[in-house]
């Protein structure tokens, strides 16, 4: 049972261009929602996070839009660069208080190429 | 600022033997997070603890244990170790009621 969910294991695209990566979740009860990259040998990286009463937050080249109605969420990279090649993992908290956890989607793998 | 870190960084163990993996929260943080990555997979939540207390469990067996102490230092025990416990293990301290979790780079656990 996948609460998150990233349909799209891979994404290539050139650099300059926008990359988009999508992330759909099925618990409306999720508050708040983060992207994280992940180089190989590294833990996730922090990326950009969104709380569920915005439909969007920018920050730099990253945007990430929340469309509540849809479940569904999207990170925005422009321009894409080459160092932004990693695996973009989405996550959604879940829970109360202090009693709250990180779910995550399966990951997707983008490769800006020169 | 102090990050969060993880030792040992690889690691191979015999089929039911223990280990312990431990994790440096970052400065300030109360609150560690542990996951299991497995190849292909993303982190699938294991445990978390708040102030040295276990608040939150994932689906996984008894066998995975932790603790946390006065600094918010963290340790994952997991016993009786099997093949399909081989994975990158990764701690994230944050803060409270956790919005944004920072991660330590991960023990590679090899079960042979």
């Amino acid at each position: 049972d996948q609460q998150v969910k990233q349909n799209s294991p891979s994404l290539s695209v050139q650099e300059g261009r926008i990359s988009i990566l999508n992330c759909d979740y099925t618990n409306s009860m999720f508050d708040y929602f983060l992207w994280y990259k992940k180089y190989p040998a590294e833990g996730p990286t922090f990326l950009i996070s969104i709380s569920s009463i915005k439909d969007k937050n920018e920050d730099g080249r990253f945007t990430v839009f929340l469309n509540k109605s849809a479940k569904h969420l999207s990170l925005h990279i422009v321009p894409s660069q080459p160092g932004d090649s990693a695996v973009y993992f989405c996550a959604a908290r879940g829970g109360a208080g202090n009693n709250r956890k990180l779910i995550w989607g399966l990951g997707t793998s983008l490769a800006v190429n020169p | 600022e102090t990050g969060v870190t993880q030792s040992p960084t690889h690691l191979i163990k015999t089929r039911g033997q223990q280990v312990t993996l431990r994790c440096s929260s970052q400065s300030g943080h109360n609150t560690v997070s542990w996951y299991q990555q497995a190849l292909g997979q993303g982190p699938q939540f294991i445990f978390q603890y708040y102030r040295e207390e276990e608040n939150g469990r994932g689906n996984f067996p008894p066998r995975f244990s932790g603790l946390q102490f006065p600094n918010y230092s963290s340790e994952l025990n997991v016993n009786a170790l099997e093949l399909d416990d081989s994975a990158l293990y990764l701690c994230a301290s944050s803060s409270g009621g956790m919005a944004e979790a920072f991660f330590g780079q991960g023990t590679r656990l090899t079960v042979v």
